[in-house]
């Protein structure tokens, strides 16, 4: 059974650093690209950007180049997302979804909140 | 980057009742090489992740119920729900996936209730 199972919730300060995850389970990591979307409360996804496992080969939406970064270890099938110097808008809850090129997502994560409070 | 706008932004229909929700691309997501339209539909229940319904602008996912059909070519797209239940309220994103993988993009969601 294909499984991405992420990290658990975190409430962080402004100006602290963060990395979540997501470990996939049930299918070659290394054969699929991982994305990760972004839902700010009660609001929409937002695609952010997407990782190759396999070769680490990294693509940012503008929107987000310089904002994040996203990273690989193959050896333990996981997919990370980071933040060096969070803010208060980066406060949302963070998928992680498989894809294979030219293919939509078609298994996610359940899902990472992210708080960010002074 | 390719903007996808939906329409209504939400929706209320009766149970047993069609609902259709439309998605309009800013370019054509249509790739003539194989004929194929780039775009996907999911469905998002609250406190859950998205579930891919629709891929191709047509094909069915596993297991998705038939009542659940798309359609549409080039910019213009339809997801249709021909007798609404009562386990379809979510919301609902369209989604292109024609442009390079970093710059795939959604449209803002109709949400959609019971009348």
């Amino acid at each position: 059974e294909v499984q991405l199972v992420q990290s658990g919730a975190e409430v962080k300060k402004p100006g602290e650093s963060l990395k979540i995850s997501c470990k996939g389970s049930g299918y070659s990591f290394t054969s699929y690209w991982i994305g990760w979307v972004r839902q700010m409360p009660g609001k929409g996804l937002e695609w952010m950007g997407i990782i190759y496992p396999g070769d680490s080969d990294t693509r940012y939406s503008p929107s987000f180049q310089g904002q994040v970064t996203i990273s690989a270890d193959k050896s333990i099938s996981t997919a990370y997302l980071q933040w060096s110097s969070l803010k208060a808008s980066d406060t949302a809850m963070y998928y992680c979804a498989r894809l294979e090129r030219e293919l939509p997502s078609d298994y996610w994560g359940q899902g990472t909140l992210v708080t960010v409070s002074s | 980057d390719i903007v996808m706008t939906q329409s209504p932004d939400s929706l209320a229909v009766s149970l047993g009742e069609r609902a259709t929700i439309n998605c309009k691309s800013s370019q054509s997501v249509l790739y003539s090489s194989n004929n194929k339209n780039y775009l996907a539909w999911y469905q998002q229940k609250p406190g859950q992740p998205p579930k891919l319904l629709i891929y191709w602008a047509s094909t069915r996912e596993s297991g998705v119920p038939d009542r659940f059909s798309g359609s549409g070519s080039g910019t213009d797209f339809t997801l249709t729900i021909s007798s609404l239940q009562a386990e379809d309220v979510a919301v609902y994103y369209c989604q292109q996936y024609y442009s390079t993988p970093s710059t795939y993009t959604f449209g803002q969601g109709t949400k959609l209730e019971i009348k």
